[in-house]
């Protein structure tokens, strides 16, 4: 089965930092643009990060440059966000999404800029 | 900052048909994705390249495109369609990933 799962969440103060996990099984993760996406309560979805199959090319939006870095291990299967100098607008739930790879009908494939499958989340609050 | 536009919300009666708009200008350079977003739950990718639809998702849901605007079609609504529904896609340069902020369907 085709499986992500986020782990790392919690409670954090102001300031401080948080490395999040997401492990991928049923898959070839090595071969897979990856992406973290959050969403804060009540409101909607923000893509924060991507990540290229080999590590080298990331891409984050504005909000989080400098602070937040994305990393992955594809011996172990693994996504990684790095977040420091955290704020209360980075409270959200955290998931991991895997990049679409669409084949045509010749058999070659392109990375679509798009998520087919999701994590269930890990919440993080960032409070005092 | 690039940003896609959706109605905040749109509520159909059970049988109809749901459309559901999203607006960007960046639209006719970079396909749109939809995605549908129930309770407590990951959001479920439902039209991918404009429309094209997953396997596993049902027929009625639909994709289409014209120019700086790009439409999900839920035809046949179902009291199970009820969910929050996301567009999505990238800015000019394909490198920036955007969110619409999203549309909460009400089935009557």
């Amino acid at each position: 089965e085709v499986q992500l799962v986020e782990s790392g969440g919690g409670l954090v103060q102001p300031g401080g930092s948080l490395r999040l996990s997401c492990a991928a099984s049923g898959f070839t993760f090595s071969s897979y643009w990856m992406s973290w996406v959050r969403q804060a309560p009540g409101k909607g979805l923000e893509w924060v990060a991507n990540i290229k199959q080999d590590g080298s090319e990331k891409y984050y939006v504005d909000s989080v440059k400098g602070r937040f870095t994305i990393s992955r291990d594809n011996a172990k299967n693994s996504l990684y966000l790095q977040m420091n100098s955290l704020r209360a607008e980075d409270t959200a739930v955290y998931y991991c999404a895997r990049g679409l790879r669409y084949y045509d009908s010749s058999g070659y494939y392109y990375d679509l800029g798009a998520f087919d499958i999701w994590g269930q989340g890990t919440m993080v609050t960032v409070s005092s | 900052s690039y940003e896609l536009t959706q109605p905040p919300s749109v509520s159909v009666s059970p049988g109809q048909t749901a459309r559901i708009t999203c607006s960007g200008d960046a639209l006719p350079k970079q396909y749109a994705y939809w995605y549908q977003q129930k309770p407590g739950q990951a959001p479920v990718l439902v039209i991918y390249k404009d429309s094209e639809r997953p396997s596993g998702i049902p027929e009625r849901f639909s994709g289409s495109s014209s120019g700086t605007t790009v439409t999900l079609t839920i035809s046949g609504v179902q009291a199970e369609d009820e969910a929050d529904y996301y567009c999505q896609s990238a800015d000019s340069s394909g490198t920036y990933k955007v969110f619409g902020g999203g549309t909460k369907l009400t089935v009557l």
